[in-house]
């Protein structure tokens, strides 16, 4: 399989809670990405971490990456209601054939 | 303004006909794609343009033809559409296949 996993693919938290996602992946990648999708709407980039980089923040997201392990964690700290989405991790491939290997993505629900 | 726009927003038709979908980006990108996103979220990338060029065509039925008449716009013609096509059909650019996407808001396809 070419896609990229997430883990946990349902996580359910209270408010105020961190939330932890996973993602592995199989190839030799240039960067890795995560986007957010809200329930009927398009999917929206939070963060880029290149292949060089081993962990890189945004507010109150922080992204890990392990190229050695092939894996990646999205982190967010002190969730909010507004936070409930699918979240996925798209690594991108290494080398001439440079597209995104999407996952199924794991569902965040914040409850207040 | 809308970074990326598609329309339309809603399509319900019946097998066997023909349908387009719309796109057009206002963000200078020169890279845009088409996805389709199954019932279960599974992203899968149909077409990729670069500067009105295709670079990506995935294993996707020949019904499927994207149409690209310059590099803001990348509209999608499906023929003698099928039950199995229903899906939401998200449109996206880049500047380049490794950076960050920018998607649309998708065009949600019921094929009755």
């Amino acid at each position: 399989s070419q896609q990229g996993e997430e883990d946990p693919q349902a996580l359910s938290i209270q408010e105020g809670e961190n939330a932890t996602m996973n993602c592995s992946y199989k190839t030799s990648i240039n960067n890795l990405q995560w986007y957010r999708q809200n329930s009927g709407r398009g999917l929206v980039h939070l963060i880029l971490i290149r292949s060089n980089e081993r962990e890189k923040h945004s507010g109150r997201l922080r992204v890990t990456l392990d190229t050695s392990k092939k894996s990646s964690s999205l982190l967010i700290t002190a969730s909010r209601a507004a936070d409930t989405a699918s979240y996925f991790c798209a690594p991108c491939n290494a080398g001439n054939n440079r597209k995104l290997i999407w996952g199924l993505g794991t569902s965040l629900a914040v409850n207040p | 303004d809308t970074a990326v726009s598609q329309t339309p927003k809603y399509l319900v038709t019946q097998m066997g006909n023909d349908k387009s979908i719309k796109c057009e980006q206002n963000l200078g990108h020169d890279t845009m794609y088409w996805y389709k996103q199954d019932s279960k979220k599974f992203l899968k990338i149909m077409f990729s343009y670069n500067n009105k060029e295709l670079i990506i065509n995935e294993t996707v039925p020949n019904r499927f033809s994207p149409k690209s008449p310059d590099k803001a716009h990348l509209n999608l013609h499906i023929n003698s559409l099928e039950l199995g096509d229903s899906a939401v059909y998200f449109c996206a650019s880049s500047q380049t296949p490794e950076e960050k996407l920018f998607f649309g808001s998708g065009t949600q396809l019921s094929v009755l």
